[in-house]
């Protein structure tokens, strides 16, 4: 059973930084592309970043190019989303999913997610 | 701000089937089959219902399908279920190596 478990959520003030991880189970972590998707309070899905499955390929929302960074270290099985110079807006439930860029344009499996919320 | 278009809100009474349409441009659901279809109940974790337009994942029920028309994809359930009340959303590649999300259609089941 493919599970995914997020953590590194909480409060922040903006201009912080932090660190989402997402550790998987139940699947060959290294064959999959992985993702990062939000929700901010009252809106809709958000794409955020995706990586490819060797992690040599990012691609990043225009919007956050430049402040978040997608990342995964296959050998310890962990995905990760550092989040630099946080703003109000970046308030949002983060989702880690398998799938998006490059292979499978899609998100299959979902995290139950984690909640940041960034305010002064 | 989202580069695909949903309708607000769509109802129909258990039994009856209803189409939500997510439009988009030549650069993105006209020229790629990566258009995919979520279900969100709120509280819960978004749930992928379709995938590359019309192929549906081992745990969606078959009453749900999909489609697409030029710049326009649709999301079709059959045989209304109370169950079925939630956001749906759609999403497709943009050829940009990025994705987008359409804003999320409100299903209500009467």
């Amino acid at each position: 059973e493919v599970q995914l478990w997020e953590s590194g959520g909480g409060s922040f003030q903006p201009g912080e930084s932090l660190r989402l991880s997402c550790t998987p189970s139940g699947f060959t972590f290294s064959t999959f592309a992985m993702s990062w998707v939000r929700q901010s309070p009252g809106q809709g899905l958000e794409w955020v970043a995706s990586i490819s499955g060797s992690g040599d390929k990012t691609d990043t929302a225009d919007s956050l190019k430049g402040r978040f960074t997608i990342s995964r270290d296959n050998s310890k099985r962990i995905l990760s989303l550092q989040m630099n110079s946080l703003r109000v807006d970046d308030t949002a439930v983060y989702y880690c999913t398998t799938g998006g860029t490059p292979s499978r344009r899609f998100f299959d499996f979902w995290g139950q997610g984690t909640r940041v919320s960034v305010s002064s | 701000q989202s580069a695909l278009t949903q309708p607000a809100s769509v109802s129909g009474s258990p039994g009856q089937s209803i189409t939500i349409s997510c439009t988009g441009t030549s650069n993105d659901i006209g020229a790629y089959t990566f258009v995919s279809w979520y279900q969100h109940h709120p509280g819960q974790v978004p749930k992928l219902i379709i995938y590359d337009v019309s192929n549906r994942p081992s745990w969606a029920s078959g009453r749900f399908s999909g489609s697409r028309s030029g710049n326009t994809a649709s999301l079709t359930i059959s045989g209304l279920q109370p169950e079925d009340e939630a956001d749906y959303y759609c999403a497709s590649f943009t050829g940009r190596n990025t994705l987008v999300f359409g804003p999320g259609t409100k299903l209500t089941v009467l």
